[in-house]
């Protein structure tokens, strides 16, 4: 199957850590993204790892990725008001061109 | 950096009518796409370019077509619409298939 899944919806309190989760069922992915939406907006791209890493940090952000377990994860550090969006995960593979993507979480940032 | 630009923001159409929604990129991206978006799912890919003269299908093609005449232009057009196409669409566009991609601000088209 091609599912990537994400829990729906996650909140934090304003300086808290934010972990937002997600799996993916292709083991033939080669890259893993991480969107941000804000509202009336289109997606940011936030940061993506190769499947041949486990780990990139990118400031406040950290990404692990559990290639065995087929888990990505994005780690917000020191969490804002300005980070409440939704995120989405998506995967592309080698042979295809498609993204595919979750259902995106929504990350409420509470002062 | 106009990136990748997406005109009309918004737009609403009775059942039937035909429209073009226009998207446009100045990076010199080879690779461009279409999604939708619709509440409480991710995003569906309707059509992609490789380049200039190459399209292909996506995930759901049905109601759209798409052409790829220059390396900045990819539009989208509705032939006859449809209520289930109300939805949110955005054109993203990369160097290549598996570069990340760059999207658009989208548009958001209701159909009555």
């Amino acid at each position: 199957g091609e599912d990537v899944e994400q829990s729906l919806f996650l909140s934090v309190r304003e300086g808290d850590s934010s972990v937002i989760n997600c799996t993916y069922t292709d083991s033939s992915s080669t890259y893993l993204y991480w969107y941000k939406q804000e509202p009336g907006a289109g997606l940011q791209l936030l940061t993506y790892i190769f499947s041949n890493m486990d780990m990139k940090q990118d400031q406040r952000l950290t990404v692990l990725l559990n290639k065995k377990d087929k888990h990505l994860s994005l780690r917000i550090a020191d969490t804002q008001t300005g980070d409440s969006a939704i995120y989405f995960c998506a995967e592309s593979r080698d042979s295809s061109y498609k993204l595919i993507f979750g259902s995106g979480t929504r990350l409420l940032v509470r002062p | 950096n106009a990136g990748v630009t997406q005109t009309p923001k918004f737009q609403v159409l009775k059942t039937g009518q035909s429209m073009t929604l226009q998207c446009a990129q100045d990076m010199n991206h080879e690779y461009m796409s279409w999604y939708r978006q619709d509440p409480g799912m991710g995003l569906r890919l309707i059509h992609y370019s490789v380049g200039a003269g190459i399209t292909d299908q996506g995930e759901v093609p049905n109601g759209y077509n798409v052409s790829r005449s220059t390396t900045e232009d990819f539009p989208l057009r509705l032939l006859s619409a449809a209520p289930s196409q109300t939805s949110v669409y955005f054109c993203a566009s990369s160097l290549e298939g598996t570069q990340p991609q760059h999207f658009g601000d989208g548009t958001r088209l209701s159909i009555l």
